[in-house]
């Protein structure tokens, strides 16, 4: 079944720099790259995705990448502010109604 | 408000003695899914259905069941807990068509003593 690995599993960064969470994924067939992020007692949601047919995507501060050669994506956060502090989830998906498989988590401090 | 609720959000019970988590989405999802989170383990996969009837094992299935009698509704029941299913439990939804984003529910924080 898939793997995905995801490091680092904690990052403290000051306000205003940048921040980069890595993970890498197992299964050739995964085509769905989503990053969620956890606020403290909250749940997951989706901040950013990618599909296999995509190298790059931005949303204002944040960024995913993907080598789908290397199977290896990345979440870039720019100008992090404090309430970007949360853990955060990597995942790949097959689609199809497959299941998602997750990355054990980054939990990410941003230090005003 | 689109939603998916889980019940209950917290609970502490003893070994062996069964119990139900529910959840219910409002949205019209084909796709639901079960989560357990632990430190240090992430979200890990426990059982997820694609539609009505239709169920199928995740990463770690052993010690819980569900069903999918409505398309609404996804039970998870542990019939005899035990300590090492103490976890934070995620239910999730998913339109099933290719957008893959996954609504999760607020949680449900089970301790087994």
């Amino acid at each position: 079944g898939e793997n995905v690995e995801q490091h680092p599993s904690t990052l403290s960064v000051q306000e205003g720099d940048s921040a980069v969470i890595k993970c890498t994924y197992s299964d050739s067939a995964s085509n769905y790259f989503p990053w969620y992020k956890q606020e403290l007692g909250k749940r997951p949601q989706l901040i950013i995705d990618i599909r296999s047919n995509v190298g790059e995507k931005k949303d204002q501060r944040i960024a995913v990448t993907l080598n789908k050669t290397a199977k290896h994506f990345s979440l870039h956060i720019t100008e992090t502010q404090p309430e970007d502090s949360a853990v955060y989830f990597c995942a790949a998906d097959k689609g199809g109604y497959q299941k998602v498989t997750f990355g054990i988590g980054t939990k990410l401090q941003v230090i005003p | 408000e689109a939603q998916v609720t889980q019940n209950p959000r917290y609970l502490i019970t003893v070994t062996g003695k069964k119990l139900t988590v529910t959840c219910s989405q409002n949205m019209n999802h084909e796709y639901m899914s079960w989560y357990r989170q632990d430190p240090g383990l992430g979200l890990r996969q426990i059982y997820y259905s694609m539609n009505v009837e239709v169920t199928d094992k995740g990463d770690v299935p052993e010690g819980y069941k569900v069903s999918r009698k409505e398309k609404r509704n996804f039970p998870l029941i542990l019939e005899s807990p035990s300590p090492n299913q103490t976890s934070l439990y995620f239910c999730a939804s998913s339109p099933g068509d290719f957008t893959g984003e996954l609504f999760f529910g607020e949680g449900s924080r089970l301790t087994v003593l």
